[in-house]
């Protein structure tokens, strides 16, 4: 079960600008943030960005992220074809000592 | 450049465990930044985060509540890998198992293993 709360599907045009939200609780996104993880089909998921909103080197400036108080927000810019893919955010929950995941949004480029 | 190798069997019976391995190259499971995560992955419950371990001046190990019970991660210093142990395991475990390199323990998850598709069956 998800511990963090991801819309199921965000459907924009090629172009056009996708923001993915986030939102926990004051243990996780609300404390450090969140990360934000890309998975194509197939494949396993790939870092798009840490709690420092760094991009690990490869990943497109398009991608950015922001947070405001428990949640937290993914934008993508200019949609490319390859960005359709499914979009996770994660947190390190202090409640739990663990790590927790979001359900994971189905980003549609039609 | 990190490189995680998964290896174990695809298919376990209802109340066995559990048993894969994940090497490591170009790090070293004895780092004193990295975290060496297991996460599962399945349709009904999506991504879920099983547990970690990591070195900093002694071992440490973070378990998922929702196994804790169940679950051991043991790093291999001469074999520069780590492993993961699920017992009692129930269809319900049945989801592909991935090992994941946090580098910094900061939930960045920057290397991920290819991921292996373990079915709980009879």
């Amino acid at each position: 079960q998800a511990g963090l709360t991801q819309p199921p599907s965000v459907s924009k045009g090629l172009g056009q600008t996708a923001t993915l939200t986030c939102t926990g609780n004051s243990k996780n996104v609300g404390n450090q943030g969140a990360v934000w993880l890309q998975q194509r089909q197939g494949h396993p998921p790939k870092l798009l960005s840490d709690w420092n909103n760094d991009r690990p080197s490869g990943i497109s400036e398009r991608f950015s992220t922001s947070r405001s108080g428990k949640t937290a927000s993914l934008t993508i810019t200019g949609l490319q074809p390859e960005d359709e893919a499914d979009y996770y955010c994660s947190a390190w929950d202090s409640s739990l000592s663990g790590v927790v995941f979001g359900g994971g949004t189905k980003l549609t480029v039609l | 450049q990190v490189q995680l190798q998964q290896s174990g069997p695809g298919l376990v019976k209802p109340s066995q465990t559990l048993s894969l391995t994940c090497a490591i190259s170009g790090d070293s499971v004895s780092s004193n930044s990295a975290a060496w995560n297991w996460i599962r992955q399945s349709p009904s419950r999506g991504l879920e985060w099983l547990g970690r371990t990591y070195y900093r001046s002694k071992w440490y190990n973070n378990y998922a509540i929702s196994v804790k019970s169940r679950i051991t991660i043991n790093p291999d210093t001469s074999k520069n890998q780590f492993s993961l142990q699920l017992n009692s395991v129930t269809p319900e475990d049945t989801a592909v198992y991935y090992c994941a390199r946090d580098r910094t323990g900061d939930l960045h998850f920057d290397s991920w293993g290819q991921g292996t598709l373990v079915t709980v069956s009879s």
